[in-house]
């Protein structure tokens, strides 16, 4: 079946510019991820739901960054003001959001963001 | 806070070597633990995963075993081929939070 897919694979803004990036999750996962990967460096997490409400959301860096999940499917990561070091590659991932330990998160190939 | 800590690369080896990637982690509960693989232009996917202390975990010939008195879960494979060119991530994820907690990855690339 279809993996986790984030439009678009690539955008570049300029500083102070307005940017939403988009997760379409595996159908019928209920929990949805977002992280950020700056170059050389693991991903961080920045957000999580469960359904369509942010179940944690600690690792937002700041109230520029924002994220909604209205009908508990795709979600949309909207960052105001952008500033340089927003670049990054935002990433997603999606489980089942079944209780148990160890539950798999699939990743999405990523938003690869550049301010300008 | 929760950490991970992985061998710092580059890693440069030969086909048909032996590998280990180390990992250490601190945690203030009790963690499963996971290996993930960027190939080159490629999202991160899942290699392999341990739940409970002394489990191991395997996938395409690499093996990691969750070790909770040394805090370790280092990644092997006893003879490396040039498609394992990557970079690997150790990750853990505590139970509850349903946040994983990433290493900076270690780039491992294989010569023929």
């Amino acid at each position: 079946g279809a993996g986790v897919s984030q439009t678009p694979s690539n955008k570049v803004t300029e500083k102070g510019k307005y940017v939403e990036l988009r997760c379409d999750p595996i159908s019928g996962h209920t929990a949805l991820y977002w992280y950020r990967q700056s170059l050389g460096q693991g991903p961080e997490f920045l957000i999580y739901f469960q359904g369509t409400g942010a179940a944690d959301d600690s690792g937002l860096p700041n109230d520029r960054f924002f994220a909604v999940r209205p009908e508990g499917s795709v979600s949309t990561l909207k960052i105001q003001r952008t500033e340089r070091g927003d670049s990054a590659v935002y990433l997603c991932a999606s489980s089942s959001g079944q209780p148990g330990r160890g539950e798999t998160q699939y990743f999405g190939p990523g938003t690869r963001l550049l301010v300008l | 806070g929760d950490s991970v800590t992985q061998m710092e690369g580059p890693v440069t080896l030969s086909e048909e070597a032996f590998l280990t990637i180390n990992c250490t982690y601190t945690a203030t509960g009790y963690p499963s633990l996971f290996w993930y693989v960027q190939y080159p232009g490629e999202g991160l996917q899942l290699l392999l995963k341990a739940t409970k202390a002394d489990d191991k975990g395997s996938n395409k010939g690499f093996e990691a075993t969750y070790r909770k008195e040394t805090t370790s879960f280092h990644l092997e494979k006893g003879s490396v081929q040039v498609s394992d060119s990557a970079v690997y991530f150790c990750a853990l994820l505590i139970q509850g939070a349903q946040k994983l907690v990433f290493g900076q990855g270690t780039r491992l690339t294989i010569n023929p």
